[in-house]
């Protein structure tokens, strides 16, 4: 069955890079697009990237300069690094599968707190 | 990018009551509107597709309609397991969401 599983550090202080890693079974990354997406405790959804399934990235321009996204087809992984971390960026980071346009399988989550 | 209004914010209905949640894209989105319902600690899961199409397991008391720039979300009948947070999700262009809905037993 199709399944995304976020992992990285909680805890991440200002200023520092944050790392993610999902790892998807049940599909394959060559043949679908993966997006992160994270939410602020409490509030709404916001795209964060995209990595296509023939290896293309999107970003939305508000984090552009600070994102980047990749991914080890061999592993199934696909990883987020966002550098120069604010108290704003504290919130629940998912990844998700794109079918379409549409996200049909989401991770559990992983809750990153930005703090000194 | 395409800018998502939904309302309300918050709603408190009862059991077995209809409720409506309301969706306005800045601009015609040819019926690319998604449905997502977000339970307390859990990730979004898919309810509606295309605007009005029904995701596999998803109970029949909800719906979904509309098309250019208004979509609703439709909840017959309201059971205590539908308390959940709604969001609203464009994707004729890159992904946007609504601010979604908080909906509460009364």
């Amino acid at each position: 069955q199709v399944q995304l599983t976020e992992s990285g550090p909680g805890l991440v202080h200002p200023s520092e890079t944050l790392s993610l890693t999902c790892t998807v079974s049940g599909f394959s990354l060559t043949g679908y697009s993966v997006y992160w997406v994270r939410q602020p405790s409490g509030k709404g959804l916001e795209w964060m990237g995209r990595m296509r399934y023939n290896g293309d990235t999107s970003y939305n321009s508000a984090l552009k300069s600070r994102l980047s996204i990749s991914r080890d087809t061999s592993k199934n992984q696909v990883f987020l690094k966002m550098n120069s971390l604010q108290t704003d960026d504290t919130g629940t980071y998912y990844c998700t599968r794109d079918s379409g346009g549409l996200f049909d399988y989401w991770g559990q989550g992983v809750m990153v707190t930005v703090s000194s | 990018d395409i800018q998502m209004t939904q309302s309300p914010a918050s709603l408190s209905a009862s059991l077995g009551e209809t409720v409506t949640i309301e969706c306005r894209a800045s601009e015609d989105i040819y019926s690319n509107l998604a449905w997502y319902q977000q339970k307390p600690g859990n990730s979004p899961q898919l309810l509606i597709y295309d605007a009005n199409s029904l995701a596999d397991g998803v109970p029949s008391r909800f719906s979904g309609s509309g098309s250019g720039t208004q979509y609703s979300l439709k909840i017959n009948s309201l059971q205590s397991e539908d308390v959940a947070s709604y969001f609203c999700q464009q994707y004729n262009n890159y992904p946007t969401f609504g601010g979604g809905t908080k909906l509460e037993l009364k």
